[in-house]
């Protein structure tokens, strides 16, 4: 069965430094979903994008978030510059259709030191 | 905007014994609502999922959830747990039929499952 694949698992980084977590959705979904959970918080809603572009983002999605479909197979999150509390799980989804139930990755651990 | 509560943020349970995890939901819309479990150090799998129809959902692994309206609830039930089944299980809520799609999280019942 199709999957969605993040990587890496687990990335450390310094504060203030970027960092790039990568996705690839299955491959006929359009819908690509951004989700981060702080260690013992609820899953929270980053953003959504469709057609090449963010079609929702909420207040946590702020300047130093951006994300990006480079090449027609990855999905990118990227943080301009990391801040001790953007240390979470960071869970891609993609679905087929807008109401389609969404697929999960893995998730990368971000831990910002 | 919907918003899910977990009422039980733990749940121990001996193996065979059935298991009930609570989810009520509030939305001033029609809603769809979803179960996924995350087992440890993985991602979120969909267990089940109410869209429309019959208000009783099966979903894999012999978990099921009903769909109550008028308590505005959608509780997960499995009758007979395995070992397996331990985990952290998470209730959502979508806008059913209409734009907004993302996801809304409760914040997860830990369930431990003991011989």
């Amino acid at each position: 069965e199709p999957e969605v694949t993040q990587t890496p698992s687990h990335q450390v980084t310094q504060m203030g430094q970027e960092v790039i977590l990568r996705c690839v959705p299955i491959s006929n979904h359009l819908y690509f979903y951004w989700y981060r959970q702080i260690l013992g918080q609820k899953v929270e809603f980053l953003v959504s994008f469709y057609n090449n572009e963010i079609s929702e983002k909420s207040e946590i999605f702020d300047d130093q978030f951006s994300v990006e479909r480079p090449d027609g197979s990855n999905f990118t999150l990227k943080i301009r510059s990391t801040k001790l509390e953007d240390s979470a799980m960071y869970f891609c989804a993609s679905s087929a259709t807008a109401n389609s139930p969404l697929h999960f990755g893995n998730g990368t651990r971000l831990t910002v030191t | 905007a919907q918003s899910v509560t977990q009422l039980d943020s733990q749940v121990p349970v001996f193996e065979e014994a059935p298991v009930e995890l609570r989810c009520n939901y509030s939305s001033s819309v029609s809603v769809y609502l979803f179960w996924y479990v995350q087992y440890p150090n993985q991602g979120l799998q969909l267990l089940l999922k109410y869209l429309s129809g019959s208000t009783l959902v099966k979903g894999i692994n012999g978990f099921e959830a009903e769909f109550n309206k008028s308590q505005t609830s959608f509780h997960l039930r499995k009758p007979s747990v395995h070992i397996s089944d331990t985990a952290e299980y998470f209730c959502a809520v979508s806008g059913g039929g209409s734009n907004d799609y993302k996801l809304s999280f409760g914040a997860g019942t830990t369930v431990t499952v003991r011989a």
